[in-house]
Formats: C-alpha cells, structure tokens, sequence
C-alpha cells in the first residue's frame, strides 16, 4: 500500500501564478480530506469529499482557492492567482468507511512557498 | 525513517477516570512532536506541542503530554475524563524540511 500521494512535495511559484495541488487517496477510502499547516494558525480543515461529493468547503478561505474530486483515485486543489500568504504545507488525508480500521492517512504534504 | 505511531485505535474510559492515549515516535533529527484533536464534523485543533525544553508539555481543556526521549515517545494523558472530550485524538511529529508526519488517530469514547 503505498499510502495517500501528493504531489509535488514542494512548490515554489510567484505570486500570481496558478498553482494545482494533486491528490490520491488510498484505495477503497471513500473520504478525502484537504488541510492547511502554518505555524501560526495549525492545521486547518480547508475541504472534505466523501464519495467524491464536497460536503463542507467552508474551511475554502477565498474563491482564489477550488478543489474537485473528480473520481475516486484523484482530487485537486488548486489556487489561482496565488499570494505569498498562502505559503503554508498542504496536507490532503484519506480514511475508509466507518466499521473498518476508521483512521486517518495523510499524505507527506506539499510545501507551497509563493513569491 | 521518520513516523508516528499511535497504540489503540479506539479507546474508552469512565467519567472522571484517567485518560492515556499512546504516541511512538521515529525521528533521526530532534523532533517537534503535536497532538491534535477533532470533533465531530470539525477540522482538527491543536491541543500541544513540544519543541524545545521542558519536557512535560501542557496544552487546552486540562491536557499534558510527556516528552520522553530514552522511550521515544509523547503519550497524552488527563486526570479526569470529561464528556466533552469524546473525539479523535492525532499525534503528529514535525522532522526534517517542514515535513509533518501524523499517526493514524486514536478514537476516545467517554462512558458516563
């Protein structure tokens, strides 16, 4: 199982510029988590999908910030334009049906750094 | 090899009794290590975290953890449990590079 995968691990980019965050869960989730990580605020719930369906965006800061999911292997979160104050980790997390070994995976993150 | 690794995906306690939720680390550099909670249908919060010095760590709502390096670990503990802390609990480790790294969570139920 090679867990959830993100990519880029890292991203540097100017302000302005569009950037897309990839996602895949692990297979047979049917839950898809996108978080923020600062320092200052913590870990911060942007978007959840569950069987593909967004069910609360309201973590979403601005309409700069989108994500779909369109099918069950594949989510994006995407910022366009981007800002400097959206440097921050990006973690996107998985986790199956409840009744199972109901827990989070998160991936390893992107680190967003604009410019 | 940096990771977490949470003891007990699902732990239940009376009222008032001790709560202990169970955090192993891997880290080949100093690690920030974090606990975090959720409650139902809410983003996860940050209850703690240790950097640097002392070792016993106290965060909000009357919960502590101990850095404990010769065990490797940073276990979450609360004297008494209350019912208003049934949620998920997530241990995270910060290593190199900005990397965050979190356990797969640990479910508290609090019986009255």
């Amino acid at each position: 199982d090679a867990g959830v995968i993100q990519s880029p691990r890292h991203e540097v980019t100017e302000m302005g510029q569009e950037v897309t965050l990839r996602c895949k869960p692990i297979s047979g989730h049917n839950s898809l988590f996108w978080y923020r990580q600062t320092m200052m605020r913590g870990l911060e719930l942007l978007i959840y999908f569950n069987n593909n369906v967004p069910i609360d965006d309201s973590g979403m800061p601005e309409d700069r910030f989108s994500a779909k999911m369109p099918n069950a292997s594949f989510s994006t979160l995407k910022i366009q334009p981007s800002e400097p104050r959206d440097s921050a980790v990006y973690f996107c997390a998985s986790r199956p049906p409840p009744g199972s070994n109901y827990g989070y995976t998160f991936g390893s993150g992107t680190r967003l750094t604009v410019v | 090899a940096q990771s977490v690794t949470q003891l007990g995906s699902h732990v239940s306690v009376s009222e008032g009794a001790l709560v202990l939720l169970r955090c192993n680390y891997s880290s080949s550099v100093p690690p920030y290590l974090f606990w975090y909670v959720q409650y139902p249908n809410q983003g996860l919060q940050l209850l703690l975290k240790y950097t640097t010095g002392a070792t016993l760590v106290k965060g909000i709502n009357g919960f502590e953890a101990e850095f404990k390096k010769s065990e490797t670990s940073f276990h979450l503990t609360k004297p008494s449990a209350h019912m208003s802390d049934a949620a998920e609990y997530f241990c995270a480790l910060k290593g190199t590079g900005n990397q965050f790294y979190f356990g797969t969570g640990t479910s508290l139920t609090v019986i009255p």
